[in-house]
Protein backbone atom coordinates (compact mmCIF):
# COMPACT_ATOMS: atom_id res chain seq x y z
CA UNK A 1 0.00 0.00 0.00
CA UNK A 2 0.94 3.45 -1.01
CA UNK A 3 2.12 5.67 2.05
CA UNK A 4 3.01 9.19 2.40
CA UNK A 5 4.29 10.42 5.74
CA UNK A 6 4.62 14.00 7.02
CA UNK A 7 6.42 15.67 9.92
CA UNK A 8 5.97 17.72 12.21
CA UNK A 9 1.95 17.60 11.72
CA UNK A 10 1.59 21.02 13.30
CA UNK A 11 4.44 23.86 13.97
CA UNK A 12 4.08 27.14 15.69
CA UNK A 13 6.81 29.76 14.76
CA UNK A 14 7.23 33.32 14.64
CA UNK A 15 7.88 35.95 12.11
CA UNK A 16 11.72 35.77 10.60
CA UNK A 17 12.60 31.97 11.61
CA UNK A 18 13.08 29.09 9.21
CA UNK A 19 11.35 26.74 9.51
CA UNK A 20 11.90 22.83 7.36
CA UNK A 21 9.05 20.42 6.74
CA UNK A 22 9.48 16.65 6.11
CA UNK A 23 8.19 14.11 3.82
CA UNK A 24 8.65 10.27 3.67
CA UNK A 25 7.13 8.37 0.78
CA UNK A 26 6.91 4.46 -0.34
CA UNK A 27 4.76 4.80 -3.68
CA UNK A 28 4.82 1.82 -6.53
CA UNK A 29 6.32 3.11 -9.66
CA UNK A 30 6.93 6.50 -8.08
CA UNK A 31 7.43 9.22 -10.79
CA UNK A 32 7.04 12.48 -8.64
CA UNK A 33 6.66 14.35 -5.06
CA UNK A 34 4.46 17.45 -4.99
CA UNK A 35 4.06 19.98 -2.38
CA UNK A 36 0.67 22.07 -2.27
CA UNK A 37 0.05 24.77 0.19
CA UNK A 38 -3.68 24.86 1.85
CA UNK A 39 -5.33 28.18 3.33
CA UNK A 40 -8.82 28.24 3.76
CA UNK A 41 -9.49 27.16 0.13
CA UNK A 42 -8.65 25.42 -2.82
CA UNK A 43 -4.59 23.77 -2.21
CA UNK A 44 -1.90 25.27 -4.08
CA UNK A 45 0.68 24.14 -6.14
CA UNK A 46 4.32 24.46 -4.99
CA UNK A 47 6.59 22.47 -6.41
CA UNK A 48 6.72 19.20 -8.24
CA UNK A 49 10.38 16.72 -8.06
CA UNK A 50 11.16 14.10 -10.29
CA UNK A 51 15.09 14.00 -9.85
CA UNK A 52 17.45 14.00 -6.54
CA UNK A 53 19.14 16.35 -5.28
CA UNK A 54 17.97 18.93 -7.20
CA UNK A 55 16.71 21.99 -5.61
CA UNK A 56 13.50 24.00 -6.50
CA UNK A 57 13.21 27.48 -5.50
CA UNK A 58 10.68 30.16 -5.48
CA UNK A 59 11.16 33.21 -3.59
CA UNK A 60 11.43 32.19 0.19
CA UNK A 61 10.77 28.66 -0.54
CA UNK A 62 12.33 25.70 -1.45
CA UNK A 63 12.63 21.85 -1.97
CA UNK A 64 14.56 18.78 -2.52
CA UNK A 65 13.97 15.48 -3.17
CA UNK A 66 16.08 12.33 -2.78
CA UNK A 67 14.93 9.40 -4.33
CA UNK A 68 17.50 6.72 -2.22
CA UNK A 69 16.52 7.73 0.97
CA UNK A 70 12.53 8.18 -0.24
CA UNK A 71 11.91 11.98 1.26
CA UNK A 72 11.73 15.07 0.30
CA UNK A 73 12.23 18.59 2.13
CA UNK A 74 10.33 21.94 2.03
CA UNK A 75 12.02 24.80 3.35
CA UNK A 76 10.69 28.89 4.05
CA UNK A 77 13.04 30.84 5.02
CA UNK A 78 12.17 34.29 6.72
CA UNK A 79 8.74 33.28 7.46
CA UNK A 80 5.65 35.91 7.46
CA UNK A 81 2.26 35.31 8.78
CA UNK A 82 0.83 34.85 5.23
CA UNK A 83 2.81 31.28 5.46
CA UNK A 84 0.94 30.54 7.80
CA UNK A 85 -1.08 27.26 6.33
CA UNK A 86 -1.43 23.60 5.81
CA UNK A 87 1.31 22.60 3.58
CA UNK A 88 0.26 18.89 1.84
CA UNK A 89 2.88 16.94 0.23
CA UNK A 90 2.20 14.21 -2.15
CA UNK A 91 3.90 11.12 -3.99
CA UNK A 92 2.79 10.28 -7.80
CA UNK A 93 2.98 6.67 -8.56
CA UNK A 94 1.45 4.06 -10.80
CA UNK A 95 -0.30 4.66 -13.71
CA UNK A 96 -1.00 7.89 -16.42
CA UNK A 97 -3.40 8.64 -14.54
CA UNK A 98 -1.40 10.92 -12.31
CA UNK A 99 -3.07 9.22 -8.89
CA UNK A 100 -1.54 10.82 -6.00
CA UNK A 101 -0.84 9.81 -2.83
CA UNK A 102 -1.19 12.48 -0.09
CA UNK A 103 0.14 12.80 3.52
CA UNK A 104 -1.58 14.05 6.60
CA UNK A 105 -0.23 17.95 5.97
CA UNK A 106 1.51 20.02 7.81
CA UNK A 107 -0.27 22.86 9.82
CA UNK A 108 2.14 25.72 9.92
CA UNK A 109 0.89 29.23 11.94
CA UNK A 110 3.03 32.17 12.01
CA UNK A 111 3.23 34.31 14.53
CA UNK A 112 4.00 37.99 14.32
CA UNK B 1 -5.88 29.93 -15.69
CA UNK B 2 -7.37 26.62 -14.85
CA UNK B 3 -10.78 26.62 -12.70
CA UNK B 4 -11.98 23.90 -11.18
CA UNK B 5 -15.43 24.82 -9.74
CA UNK B 6 -17.71 23.10 -7.20
CA UNK B 7 -21.32 23.44 -6.54
CA UNK B 8 -21.63 23.93 -2.83
CA UNK B 9 -19.17 25.19 -0.51
CA UNK B 10 -20.96 24.46 2.17
CA UNK B 11 -23.60 21.48 2.67
CA UNK B 12 -26.12 20.17 5.53
CA UNK B 13 -28.08 17.04 4.74
CA UNK B 14 -29.84 14.74 7.22
CA UNK B 15 -28.95 10.84 7.72
CA UNK B 16 -30.15 8.10 4.83
CA UNK B 17 -30.51 11.22 2.09
CA UNK B 18 -29.01 11.01 -1.42
CA UNK B 19 -26.50 13.88 -2.01
CA UNK B 20 -24.67 15.26 -4.78
CA UNK B 21 -21.54 16.79 -4.90
CA UNK B 22 -20.66 18.65 -8.60
CA UNK B 23 -17.42 19.70 -9.55
CA UNK B 24 -16.70 20.99 -13.08
CA UNK B 25 -13.45 22.32 -14.74
CA UNK B 26 -13.00 24.03 -17.89
CA UNK B 27 -9.74 23.15 -19.25
CA UNK B 28 -10.55 20.02 -21.28
CA UNK B 29 -8.84 17.40 -19.03
CA UNK B 30 -9.04 13.88 -18.90
CA UNK B 31 -8.40 12.90 -15.33
CA UNK B 32 -10.86 14.44 -12.46
CA UNK B 33 -10.71 13.00 -9.26
CA UNK B 34 -12.71 13.20 -5.76
CA UNK B 35 -11.09 13.27 -2.69
CA UNK B 36 -12.25 13.48 1.05
CA UNK B 37 -10.06 15.66 3.54
CA UNK B 38 -10.52 14.94 7.47
CA UNK B 39 -8.14 16.28 10.40
CA UNK B 40 -4.70 14.22 10.64
CA UNK B 41 -5.47 11.99 7.95
CA UNK B 42 -5.14 14.19 5.34
CA UNK B 43 -6.44 13.86 1.47
CA UNK B 44 -7.55 10.52 1.07
CA UNK B 45 -8.60 9.44 -2.74
CA UNK B 46 -12.55 7.85 -3.20
CA UNK B 47 -12.89 7.84 -6.84
CA UNK B 48 -11.20 8.89 -10.04
CA UNK B 49 -12.54 9.14 -13.31
CA UNK B 50 -9.60 9.00 -16.98
CA UNK B 51 -12.36 9.87 -19.56
CA UNK B 52 -16.03 10.08 -19.91
CA UNK B 53 -17.70 7.47 -18.37
CA UNK B 54 -15.02 5.82 -16.74
CA UNK B 55 -14.34 5.42 -13.25
CA UNK B 56 -12.42 3.96 -11.09
CA UNK B 57 -12.14 3.21 -7.00
CA UNK B 58 -9.45 5.26 -5.19
CA UNK B 59 -8.75 3.96 -1.26
CA UNK B 60 -11.88 4.86 0.42
CA UNK B 61 -15.05 3.98 -2.40
CA UNK B 62 -17.45 2.73 0.53
CA UNK B 63 -20.55 4.27 0.91
CA UNK B 64 -19.74 6.89 -2.50
CA UNK B 65 -21.07 6.27 -6.10
CA UNK B 66 -19.51 8.25 -9.12
CA UNK B 67 -21.00 9.49 -12.49
CA UNK B 68 -19.01 11.49 -15.79
CA UNK B 69 -21.29 11.58 -18.38
CA UNK B 70 -19.67 14.86 -19.91
CA UNK B 71 -15.89 15.83 -19.81
CA UNK B 72 -15.91 19.04 -17.62
CA UNK B 73 -18.50 17.24 -14.92
CA UNK B 74 -17.67 14.27 -12.47
CA UNK B 75 -20.27 13.88 -9.63
CA UNK B 76 -20.12 12.68 -6.30
CA UNK B 77 -22.84 10.60 -4.86
CA UNK B 78 -23.68 9.69 -1.09
CA UNK B 79 -26.75 7.08 -1.90
CA UNK B 80 -27.24 7.49 1.43
CA UNK B 81 -25.72 9.29 3.71
CA UNK B 82 -23.90 8.96 7.04
CA UNK B 83 -22.64 10.63 10.01
CA UNK B 84 -19.16 9.11 9.11
CA UNK B 85 -19.21 11.20 5.72
CA UNK B 86 -19.51 14.48 7.37
CA UNK B 87 -15.93 15.83 5.94
CA UNK B 88 -14.39 18.46 3.75
CA UNK B 89 -14.26 17.12 -0.41
CA UNK B 90 -12.37 18.29 -3.08
CA UNK B 91 -12.07 17.60 -6.15
CA UNK B 92 -9.38 17.76 -8.64
CA UNK B 93 -8.64 17.73 -12.59
CA UNK B 94 -5.13 16.86 -14.22
CA UNK B 95 -4.66 16.76 -18.11
CA UNK B 96 -3.49 13.22 -19.02
CA UNK B 97 0.61 13.68 -19.46
CA UNK B 98 4.08 13.55 -17.88
CA UNK B 99 2.86 16.26 -15.21
CA UNK B 100 1.38 14.85 -12.11
CA UNK B 101 -0.13 18.10 -10.84
CA UNK B 102 -3.27 18.52 -10.28
CA UNK B 103 -5.89 21.58 -9.98
CA UNK B 104 -8.38 21.78 -6.81
CA UNK B 105 -11.64 22.73 -6.52
CA UNK B 106 -12.40 25.31 -3.37
CA UNK B 107 -14.11 22.26 -1.49
CA UNK B 108 -17.30 21.44 0.01
CA UNK B 109 -17.63 21.34 3.31
CA UNK B 110 -20.45 18.52 3.96
CA UNK B 111 -22.43 18.00 7.19
CA UNK B 112 -24.79 15.23 8.16
CA UNK B 113 -26.77 15.29 10.78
Amino acid sequence: EDKVVQSPLSLVVHEGDTVTLNCSYEVTNFRSLLWYKQEKKAPTFLFMLTSSGIEKKSGRLSSILDKKELFSILNITATQTGDSAVYLCAAAGGTSYGKLTFGQGTILTVHP
Amino acid sequence: DVKVTQSSRYLVKRTGEKVFLECVQDMDHENMFWYRQDPGLGLRLIYFSYDVKMKEKGDIPEGYSVSREKKERFSLILESASTNQTSMYLCASRPTGARNEQYFGPGTRLTVT
